[in-house]
């Protein structure tokens, strides 16, 4: 089964922006809307960006989404040490009929 | 307020078999399609199988079909996944998570299935 790519890991200081990129193809970012999700350690994950760009009610503004073309990008402005997390992608992929996740990236505040 | 509460996880043997249970609350379930998510130890995530409000549709990964059957209790507001042939892969903590228009907006706490002989 594909993944979307994801960086393995990142780091900044607190304060700084990061970004995560997300690398897919035609029959999946390329077509279909693409959702973040972020996971707190020994949590469940919780839904951070959903239809490319938009933020649920309770997620700060810190976070945003984009999408271009096949790939997608999740910034975080302002980093602050609980935003330590592991992060994915994902996106309805049409020619598998499955929802794809990326392979997660591990956020870390230094 | 919204609440998964999922169960069954357990110890089972490679080609056992188990049955996941999700309880849903706080909204109306029949209105929405389910998805389960796993994460296998120390691993990303990995979408497994949903299923659509009336139960009419359903998808899953390709590493569990033919094994794995997603299905609905609209009635009694649950989710189920029929697991058999287990395999050592399919050991991670499974999520229901409810779905609305291909985004996952809310996610319960999550059951242990451990595969192993």
């Amino acid at each position: 089964q594909s993944v979307l790519s994801q960086p393995p890991s990142t780091s900044g200081t607190p304060g700084q922006r990061v970004t995560i990129s997300c690398s897919g193809s035609d029959s999946n970012i390329g077509t279909n809307i693409v959702n973040w999700y972020q996971q707190l350690p020994g949590t469940a994950p919780k839904l951070l960006i959903y239809d490319n760009y938009q933020r649920p009610s309770g997620v700060p503004d810190r976070f945003s989404g984009s999408k271009s073309g096949t790939s997608a990008s999740l910034a975080i402005s302002g980093l602050q040490s609980e935003d330590e997390a592991d992060y994915y992608c994902a996106a309805w992929d049409g020619s598998l009929r499955s929802h794809l996740f990326g392979t997660g990236t591990k956020v870390s505040v230094l | 307020e919204v609440q998964l509460v999922e169960s069954g996880g357990n110890l089972v043997k490679p080609g056992g078999f188990l049955r996941l249970s999700c309880a849903a609350s706080g909204f109306t379930f029949s209105r929405y399609w389910m998805t389960w998510v796993r994460q296998a130890p120390g691993k990303g995530l990995e979408w497994v199988a949903n299923i659509k409000e009336d139960g009419s549709e359903k998808y899953y990964v390709d590493s569990v079909k033919g094994r794995f059957t997603i299905f609905r209790d609209n009635a009694d507001n649950s989710l189920f996944l029929r697991m058999t042939s287990l395999r050592v892969e399919d050991t991670a903590i499974y999520y229901c998570a409810r779905d609305y228009r291909g985004w996952l907006e809310y996610w319960g706490q999550g059951t242990l299935v451990t595969v192993t002989s």
